[in-house]
C-alpha cells in the first residue's frame, strides 16, 4: 500500500478558479512534507516544504496546509493560471530515515 | 544558471545493449540522486550519492549501476538493459543536508528510455 496517497488522480478547471489538491500519507513517524510542481517534460520543483509545528505556508498562489493529527495536506491554487497546468507532488518524509515516499500525484490542466 | 543537465533526453535501445546516462550539476551539491518514473507509480530512488565516492542504493537497484568520481558528475549505467527498464528517469542534485534542505531537490529535465 502506498503510503503517500494525493487525490484527485487528475483535475481539470477553467483559468481564474481556485482549486484544492489533497495529500493522504501514514508514514509514521513524520518528519517533513513537500510539494513540488512537475511541468510536462520537465522535473519537479520544490513550492514549499511543511515540517511537524507548521500548519500553513503560502508561496505566492500556492498555500499549504498541514494536519499532523490525521495526516492530511492540502495544496491550494488560488486565482490558477495556465501555466499551473502541471503534475503536483506530495512527498513525506519519516522521522529516523532518509528515505522519501513520493506520491503518485494529481494532473491538473487549467483551460481558458 | 543554476542547474542539473542530463543526456541524452530521449534514448531508444535494444535489450542487452550496455548504455549510459550522464548526469551533471553546477551548483557544487554534494548529494546526488536517480529516480524513475513510472505511470501509477511516484518517483522511486534507484541510487543515491552523498559525496564523491560514496554511492548507496535505494529502493530499485537492481539492473543500475552508479559512480562518483567527480562531484559534478553521477552518470546513471546500465549494463544489459531489459524491457523492464523503460521508463522516465531523473537525476537530482541537493545541498549537503541532503533532499531535507529548505530548498530540496533540483531536478535534471529527465532521461525517456524505451528498451526494446
Amino acid at each position: 500500500k502506498n503510503q503517500v496517497e494525493q487525490s484527485p488522480q487528475s483535475l481539470i478547471i477553467l483559468e481564474g478558479k481556485n482549486c484544492t489538491l489533497q495529500c493522504n500519507y501514514t508514514v509514521s513517524p513524520f518528519s517533513n512534507l513537500r510539494w513540488y510542481k512537475q511541468d510536462t517534460g520537465r522535473g519537479p520543483v520544490s513550492l514549499t516544504i511543511m515540517t511537524f509545528s507548521e500548519n500553513t505556508k503560502s508561496n505566492g498562489r500556492y498555500t499549504a496546509t498541514l494536519d499532523a493529527d490525521t495526516k492530511q495536506s492540502s495544496l491550494h491554487i488560488t486565482a490558477s493560471q495556465l501555466s499551473d497546468s502541471a503534475s503536483y507532488i506530495c512527498v513525506v518524509r519519516g522521522r529516523n530515515t532518509d528515505k522519501l515516499i513520493f506520491g503518485t500525484g494529481t494532473r491538473l490542466q487549467v483551460f481558458p | 544558471e543554476a542547474q542539473v543537465t542530463q543526456n541524452p533526453r530521449y534514448l531508444i535501445t535494444v535489450t542487452g545493449k550496455k548504455l549510459t546516462v550522464t548526469c551533471s550539476q553546477n551548483m557544487n551539491h554534494e548529494y546526488m540522486s536517480w529516480y524513475r518514473q513510472d505511470p501509477g507509480l511516484g518517483l522511486r530512488q534507484i541510487y543515491y550519492s552523498m559525496n564523491v565516492e560514496v554511492t548507496d542504493k535505494g529502493d530499485v537497484p537492481e539492473g543500475y549501476k552508479v559512480s562518483r568520481k567527480e562531484k559534478r558528475n553521477f552518470p546513471l549505467i546500465l549494463e544489459s538493459p531489459s524491457p523492464n527498464q523503460t521508463s522516465l528517469y531523473f537525476c537530482a542534485s541537493s545541498f549537503a543536508g541532503g533532499p531535507d534542505t529548505f530548498y530540496g531537490y533540483t531536478f535534471g529535465s529527465g532521461t525517456r528510455l524505451t528498451v526494446v
